[in-house]
């Protein structure tokens, strides 16, 4: 099977910069994305890596080790907007085919 | 507008009834996805289609059942066997049937918050 692990709760202050980790067991990994929801809404794709390394989108940033199976999301300059909870999914073989399994969820608290 | 539109917003039922939640998108996607979430929690796979008429079983399958018919239609009916049905129900679609790369990038429908009474 597999499953992901990733911190419950983050608190920052708007400017700082905060990390999100993300931790996974899976069989046959394919790629480690990242999506944003707010309250009530629905996710939104932030960011995808298949490969170790740093993607950076504007000032959204996410890292992956796939020997240590493990990547991060970096949010830099916050701001009270991204208060939101934070998810990462990995693409793993399961009966022949990819499925996305979805971590528990991070959830961020920006302060002014 | 392209996208992903998911109907009712909420819906309320009652024990023992059966209830459908429609899941639409024209994106020309091949795969769509249809998910729970309760509250605090992640997102869980209920079913997955990669192609029309052909759909599997997710982790939490049991209680429900999708037909997919049609490229852009996706619908879920939560049965009466579903023993704890309120939660939020999220249908997703993706370029690719995943394991393809950037074309595994889920598009979200706004949701269908599910009661039972």
């Amino acid at each position: 099977g597999q499953s992901l692990e990733q911190p419950s709760e983050v608190t920052a202050v708007e400017g700082a910069i905060v990390q999100i980790n993300c931790t996974y067991q899976t069989s046959g990994f394919y790629g480690l994305s990242w999506y944003q929801q707010h309250d009530g809404g629905a996710p939104t794709f932030l960011s995808y890596n298949a490969l170790d390394g740093l993607e950076e989108t504007g000032r959204f940033s996410s890292f992956l080790s796939r020997s240590d199976s493990y990547g991060y999301l970096l949010l830099q300059e916050l701001q009270m907007k991204d208060s939101a909870s934070y998810f990462c999914a990995v693409w793993g073989l399961s009966g022949g085919s990819y499925i996305p399994t979805f971590g528990r969820g991070t959830s961020l608290i920006v302060h002014p | 507008d392209g996208g992903i539109t998911q109907s009712p917003k909420y819906l309320f039922r009652k024990e023992g009834q059966n209830v459908t939640l429609s899941c639409e998108q024209n994106l020309n996607h091949d795969a769509m996805y249809w998910y729970r979430q309760d509250p605090g929690q992640g997102l869980r796979l209920i079913y997955y289609s990669q192609i029309v008429n052909d759909f599997q079983k997710g982790d939490i399958a049991e209680g429900y059942s999708v037909s997919r018919e049609k490229k852009e239609s996706f619908p879920l009916t939560v049965t009466s066997a579903q023993k704890n049905p309120t939660a939020f129900y999220l249908c997703a679609s993706s370029i690719g049937p995943g394991g393809a790369g950037d074309t595994d990038t889920q598009y979200f429908g706004p949701g269908t918050r599910l009661t039972v009474l």
